[in-house]
């Protein structure tokens, strides 16, 4: 059983297209990630939430959002999307925020712009 | 400057030998974590401390909270144990949110 599942694996498109990547982990977490891996890779958070609510909003260009349909699910839409946005991205989950739990990654997305 | 610093950047070994990562930082931090990639790309926590030391099989991570420098070991390492190994802190404040060290790529040669 997969913890942190996400998918597609690897994507593929055309710079100006719109896509989506899905996240679904099913630990019981209540707190999901979002976390961008760049060509050097160096990993930053994206984007965070707690129970379906925003905590975590790092400077993120608004062509990224989020959306958390419940606390099991954390998608990342992209919209209009650009050659600097190729990279490997990472969801990951944990407990509460503030009780120190490690986080479960998933596989990542890798993400090619054409 | 990175909020956390890791040397060295890159590391090659040969089998056995014992193995050492540093790790400094230079915010607050609720607890620091050591992860690990493999090449494959799937990343793994191996270690969450606040404090002291913590061991699993051959691996051990040491923190120093006053010094803000934690090390990762590997003790009778393996060409399996090449992956990069990447510190993060958790920022005190409650999120959790993570910031990450620029990993340090590991090469265990038989």
């Amino acid at each position: 059983d997969t913890a942190v599942s996400q998918t597609p694996k690897y994507l593929v498109t055309q710079m100006g297209n719109d896509k989506s990547i899905k996240c679904e982990q099913n630990l019981g977490h209540d707190t999901m990630y979002w976390y961008k891996q760049d060509s050097k890779k160096f990993l930053k958070i994206m984007f965070s939430y707690n129970n379906k609510e925003l905590i975590i909003n790092e400077t993120v260009p608004n062509r990224f959002s989020p959306k958390s349909p419940d606390k099991a699910h954390l998608n990342l839409h992209i919209n209009s999307l650009e050659l600097g946005d190729s990279a490997v991205y990472f969801c990951a989950s944990s407990h509460l925020p503030g009780r120190n739990q490690p986080q479960h990654f998933g596989d990542g997305t890798r993400l090619s712009i054409l | 400057k990175n909020e956390v610093e890791q040397s060295p950047q890159n590391l090659t070994a040969q089998e056995g030998e014992f193995i050492t990562i540093n790790c400094s930082y230079s915010v607050g931090i609720s607890a620091l974590h050591w992860l690990q990639q493999h090449p494959g790309g799937g990343i793994v926590s191996l270690f969450m401390l606040s404090s002291g030391k913590k061991k699993h099989g051959r691996l051990i991570a040491t923190i120093n909270i006053q010094e803000k420098h934690s090390s990762l070991h590997i003790t009778a390492s393996h060409p399996r144990d090449s992956a990069v190994y990447i510190c993060a802190v958790s920022v005190k404040g409650g999120s959790e949110k993570l910031v990450f060290g620029k990993g340090t790529k590991l090469t265990v040669n038989p």
